[in-house]
């Protein structure tokens, strides 16, 4: 089945610890996206690649980078985790940009900052 | 700005009984909307979405929404709750406009089903 994988499920880090989460997809997705979920809170968008292009949200912290080296896969770079950071991130993928193009997520890293 | 409101943080329902799950946004005109569901660490699974045409929309696991434009709601609706259906679901809405792609959510409920 075509699908949005993450790895690790689930990553410990320590404070100011450099941490790298992975997404891939089988789905061919032009269009990859990596969302912040904090407890009890709605996902926020924290960027995403069009193919090879990169847009990041306004508000995304400068701590957060991210890479794409191929149509499959999707890193999320956090350079200094502080505690703020333990969160579920979730990736994303769709076909097209605009909102009516489907998003499927994948099952989600859930990370913790000691 | 979009904006969504979900304004029921937690329900609880009893297994076999009827759900509605409440969404309000804030949109100069008919946004594109969707319901989405997140069992415990899981990633989202999209229920259902509105575009245009028929108002009442058929979603995955027995789940429709009704948009109404008066309202500017778009409730998640099921008859008969099953206790698989203990989950988180978002509303969201997305802009028709241009090439924006954002999704906005809303904060989400909770949804215990007892026995």
């Amino acid at each position: 089945d075509a699908m949005v994988i993450q790895n690790p499920r689930y990553q410990v880090t320590q404070f100011g610890k450099p941490v790298t989460l992975s997404c891939s997809q089988t789905l061919n997705h032009n269009v990859m996206y990596w969302y912040q979920q904090k407890s009890s809170q709605a996902p926020k968008l924290l960027f995403h690649y069009y193919d090879k292009d990169f847009n990041n949200e306004a508000d995304t912290p400068d701590n957060f980078q991210s890479r794409r080296p191929n149509t499959s896969f999707c890193f999320l770079d956090i350079r200094s985790p502080g505690l703020g950071d333990a969160a579920m991130y979730l990736c994303a993928t769709s076909r097209g940009l605009a909102s009516d193009n489907e998003q499927f997520f994948g099952p989600g890293t859930r990370l913790t900052v000691l | 700005a979009q904006s969504v409101t979900q304004p029921d943080i937690h329900i609880t329902v009893s297994e076999g009984a009827s759900l509605e799950l409440r969404c309000n946004y804030s949109y100069g005109a008919t946004p594109y909307l969707f319901w989405y569901v997140q069992s415990p660490g899981q990633g989202l699974q999209l229920l259902l979405k509105y575009f245009s045409g028929d108002t009442l929309v058929q979603g995955i696991k027995g789940f429709e929404a009704e948009f109404k434009r008066s309202q500017s709601s778009f409730n998640l609706r099921k008859p008969s709750v099953h206790w698989s259906d203990a989950a988180e679901y978002f509303c969201a809405v997305g802009d028709r406009g241009g090439s924006n792609y954002k999704l906005t959510f809303g904060k989400g409920t909770l949804l215990t089903v007892n026995p």
